[in-house]
């Protein structure tokens, strides 16, 4: 299958301070990831869907200012939490599919942010 | 929001026997993956079942899918404790990219 793979697997930032999280798309092209949340022991929750060459498109309630999706090329999503609190900290999780339709979407390993 | 709900929550059973979760969604489907997630890791996708099709099988695993109860199920045959993981379904709209919708899991505990 294809391979998303993401980085970094966990980061402990300090109050006040950006993190940025990247999703790449190895061995395929992806015009559109999708950034996903994990509280502890809930579900995944989408948060914005990344499209590359365009703005993201983010879901109800989510902070546009917050965490700020850039989708430069083909391959590369990054997810920027700004000013993070300690409220942020949580499992963060990008999917990206090779093609449209009802093709399986391949997950990255996720980023647990932990904010001291 | 949540579009699937899944049952049991929780589900504890011995190694070797079978394990049925079931999955409910609400809206209308392209298709649903089931997807295994152990504890604090990413996701593993297991198996995706389209709209037009009734039941799906990989390995030990048996799913099914009623579209006119919107209702999925996952069966694990012949359980093992490596089996042990939270799964979810996940629900595909109708054409476009994979914007998966979660449900909200089942977590499965197989006893050695």
């Amino acid at each position: 299958g294809a391979v998303v793979s993401q980085h970094p697997s966990w980061v402990i930032c300090k109050s006040g301070t950006s993190v940025k999280i990247e999703c790449r798309s190895l061995d395929f092209q992806a015009t559109t990831m999708f950034w996903y949340r994990q509280f502890p022991k809930q579900s995944l929750m989408l948060m914005a869907t990344s499209n590359e060459g365009s703005k993201a498109t983010y879901e109800q309630g989510v902070e546009k200012d917050k965490f700020l999706i850039n989708h430069a090329s083909l391959t590369l999503s990054t997810l920027t939490v700004t000013s993070a609190h300690p409220e942020d900290s949580s499992f963060y999780i990008c999917s990206a599919s090779r093609e449209a339709g009802p093709t399986e979407a391949f997950f990255g390993q996720g980023t647990r942010l932990t904010v001291v | 929001s949540q579009q699937g709900e899944e049952d049991p929550q929780a589900l504890s059973i011995q190694e070797g026997e079978n394990a049925t979760m079931n999955c409910s969604y609400k809206t209308s489907i392209n298709n649903l993956q089931w997807y295994r997630q152990n504890s604090g890791r990413g996701l593993v996708h297991l198996i995706l079942i389209r709209s037009n099709e009734r039941e799906k099988h990989s390995g030990r695993l048996r799913v099914t899918l009623d579209t006119s109860k919107k209702s999925s199920s996952l069966l694990i045959t012949a359980s093992r404790a490596a089996d042990t993981a939270s799964y979810f379904c996940a629900t595909g709209p109708s054409g476009g990219y994979q914007k998966v919708t979660f449900g909200t899991g089942t977590k499965l505990q197989v006893i050695p």
